[in-house]
């Protein structure tokens, strides 16, 4: 079964450092695997997705995350934290075992998400 | 173009009465997907709607029901409500055309709170 994990249930980062995220994931298939951000009160907002291809994926707000397929790891990093980062951040994984109808857009595992929060 | 809409925003029930929530996708969208947000189970997928048809349909008991309208409105349906179905429901859409590669766009959620 497709699960994904996170850690760390908070991360603390100054304002200015590069701060980093992790998540690793577990899957029977190719890996769908995608970032969203949550503000307080707010629904989910997406960040950045890994299909295939480059293993450094760009996304919104700076936001990167680096595929790593030895470690099954993908973990959402940026250069430089703002304190308007500081937010919930969920990872998720496309669930293959709900395929069908050969185009089946099933369903969304997430991780616990993980707090980040950004002191000026 | 407008986003996800998912009205009401907030909603107050109580124990045994039963709720509708309505969800809006982007224009063009065709795949809406329902999800529960617990602080304890987290976010957990009740079910996803093509066309009309109930597609997928995550591991809830059967009072969590739902619907596809032929614009792909959705409504979700809960009914004999419960204290620990106390959470916020979120709906997200996506084209529909291109598998699981595609992106999910989330609406801004439906809190629900059962006394």
């Amino acid at each position: 079964a497709q699960s994904v994990a996170q850690p760390e249930d908070q991360v603390n980062v100054a304002e200015g450092n590069p701060l980093t995220v992790k998540c690793t994931y577990s899957v029977s298939g190719n890996p769908y695997l995608f970032w969203y951000v949550q503000y307080p009160n707010r629904g989910l907002q997406f960040l950045l997705k890994y299909i295939t291809g480059d293993n450094l994926v760009k996304g919104s707000y700076g936001f990167e995350a680096e595929f790593n397929k030895s470690q099954t790891s993908f973990h959402l990093k940026k250069p430089s934290a703002l304190v308007s980062d500081s937010a919930l951040y969920f990872c998720a994984v496309r669930d293959w075992g709900r395929m069908n109808y050969g185009g089946s857009q099933g369903n969304l595992i997430f991780g616990k998400g993980t707090k980040l929060s950004v002191k000026p | 173009k407008a986003g996800v809409t998912q009205t009401p925003r907030y909603l107050i029930k109580t124990r045994g009465q039963q709720v509708t929530l309505s969800c809006s996708p982007i224009s063009g969208h065709r795949s809406v997907s329902w999800y529960q947000q617990t602080p304890g189970q987290g976010l957990q997928f009740l079910f996803e709607y093509f066309s009309e048809t109930q597609r997928n349909k995550g591991n809830f008991p059967g009072r969590f029901s739902g619907r596809q309208f032929s614009n792909s409105r959705s409504e979700m349906n809960v009914s004999t409500l419960e204290l620990g179905d106390s959470a916020l429901y979120l709906c997200a859409s996506s084209l529909a055309g291109g598998g699981l590669q595609e992106t999910q766009y989330f609406g801004p959620g439906t809190r629900l709170l059962v006394l």
